[in-house]
């Protein structure tokens, strides 16, 4: 089945700075990949996404690249804020349902 | 993209009793989820909600300790059987039709079994 990797695990930047987050699938018949922010005590929320016959996509300070044949994505935080401190998700499609990566701890510091 | 109401956001339960969780959405849609959250950890999918038929459950999860229901197009719940502590968890539930718009999730059930 559906296998998804995600690196790192934690990550600590000043704010102002950059963030990059890499996720990596197995299936090849993975066709939509979101990312998804989760605050302490909310449910996941939808912060991006993109699909597999689009290489980047961008809203504001976050974009994510997709490369197929690697079977890889990343998602690109600019200009990190504090209120960007979550944990981050991606996740892969199998069939209907989504796969998870185990998640990025982000931590901005003012 | 849809709105999903999740109850209770939180309980303490005893073990050896079961909790029922009820997921409302606030439009119609074919499919739902059900996912768990151990603390500190990713979401791993139990079992997908059909509506008109039984739910398809993912490895490792089974119909008698998480019984499942979807009796219309708007609405789920998933029941947590003869609870133990290993049970202790978040359980959220998502829809699921479209990815034109991404998969909603609601807010959470906290569960804490003592």
């Amino acid at each position: 089945g559906e296998n998804v990797e995600q690196h790192p695990s934690t990550l600590s930047v000043q704010e102002g700075d950059s963030a990059v987050i890499k996720c990596t699938y197995s299936d090849s018949a993975s066709n939509y990949f979101p990312w998804y922010k989760q605050e302490l005590g909310k449910g996941p929320q939808l912060i991006i996404d993109i699909r597999s016959n689009v290489g980047e996509k961008k809203d504001q300070r976050i974009a994510v690249t997709l490369n197929k044949t690697a079977k890889h994505f990343s998602l690109h935080i600019t200009e990190t804020q504090p209120e960007d401190s979550a944990v981050y998700f991606c996740a892969a499609s199998r069939g209907t349902a989504l796969i998870f990566g185990k998640g990025t701890t982000l931590s901005v510091s003012s | 993209s849809a709105v999903i109401s999740q109850k209770p956001s939180r309980d303490i339960c005893q073990r050896g009793t079961s909790l029922t969780i009820q997921c409302q959405v606030d439009s119609q849609v074919t499919m739902m989820f059900w996912y768990r959250q151990q603390p500190g950890q990713s979401l791993t999918l139990i079992a997908t909600a059909n509506q008109g038929s039984e739910a398809t459950y993912e490895s490792g999860f089974v119909i008698d300790k998480f019984p499942i229901s979807r009796p219309n197009l708007t609405f789920s719940t998933l029941t947590v059987s003869n609870m133990s502590p290993e049970d202790s968890s978040i359980y959220l539930c998502s829809d699921g039709d479209s990815p034109n718009y991404g998969y909603t999730f609601g807010s959470g059930t906290r569960l804490t079994v003592v």
